[in-house]
């Protein structure tokens, strides 16, 4: 069975700083797709940046990055000059050959004027 | 392009009775999906569909039931609701890639918030 665990309930960052948010997954699959959603209080679920398991460089999407490392099953969302905007639940997600997304429990970004 | 719509936005029912959520997608995704989100929780799956005609269960069905009848719409159908099933429930869509058939990131609704009373 595929699980995600975001072991981090909460964090807070100050306005401008970097903030990484940890993620680790199981999964007996070889080829699978790997996201980070971002929910802000209007609970609109947002696609922050996705990694296709068979590419080694790491997904990048302006000031989000992720840090994936297939071996350790890790893959943690880096967010660089952090802006009030980014407050929000985050989420990483899963998918493999069932074609479900497994989500992990989430975590409340603050970011800190 | 609307992408994934859903309604109604907001819904109060009393124990007991029925309803309908609609999600209607514009996108030709062949996968869609139906989650419920409970205060501070993550998503849970309700439903998918991997096209027309093709349903299955996901990790909480019970009290719903779904139907695909065409690409666009996937309706979810509360039979006897229970406060259990207050909630804020989720519509997504995805395509898939051609070689493994695995769904790539799916699209998410704005969400109905349910409330049975």
């Amino acid at each position: 069975a595929q699980t995600v665990t975001q072991s981090q309930p909460e964090m807070s960052v100050q306005e401008a700083e970097t903030v990484t948010l940890s993620c680790t997954y199981d999964t007996s699959e070889s080829n699978y797709y790997l996201f980070w959603y971002k929910q802000p209080p209007s609970r609109q679920m947002i696609l922050v940046i996705r990694q296709e398991a068979y590419k080694q460089q790491n997904a990048t999407e302006n000031r989000f990055s992720v840090n994936f490392q297939k071996a350790a099953k890790s893959f943690s969302l880096k967010i660089s000059d952090s802006q009030l905007g980014d407050t929000a639940m985050y989420f990483c997600a899963h998918t493999g050959a069932n074609s479900k997304l497994t989500f992990g429990k989430g975590i409340t970004l603050s970011v800190r004027p | 392009n609307a992408g994934v719509t859903q309604t109604p936005k907001f819904r109060i029912l009393k124990i007991g009775q029925s309803m309908t959520l609609q999600c209607t997608q514009d996108m030709n995704h062949n996968y869609m999906y139906w989650y419920r989100q409970d205060p501070g929780m993550g998503l849970k799956l309700i439903y998918y569909s991997v096209g027309a005609g093709i349903t299955d269960k996901g990790e909480v069905p019970n009290g719903y039931n779904v139907s695909r009848s065409t690409t666009e719409d996937f309706p979810l159908r509360l039979e006897l609701a229970a406060p259990s099933q207050t909630s804020v429930y989720f519509c997504a869509s995805s395509s898939s890639d051609s070689m493994w058939r695995r769904s790539y990131e799916q699209y998410f609704g704005p969400g109905t918030r349910l409330t049975v009373t």
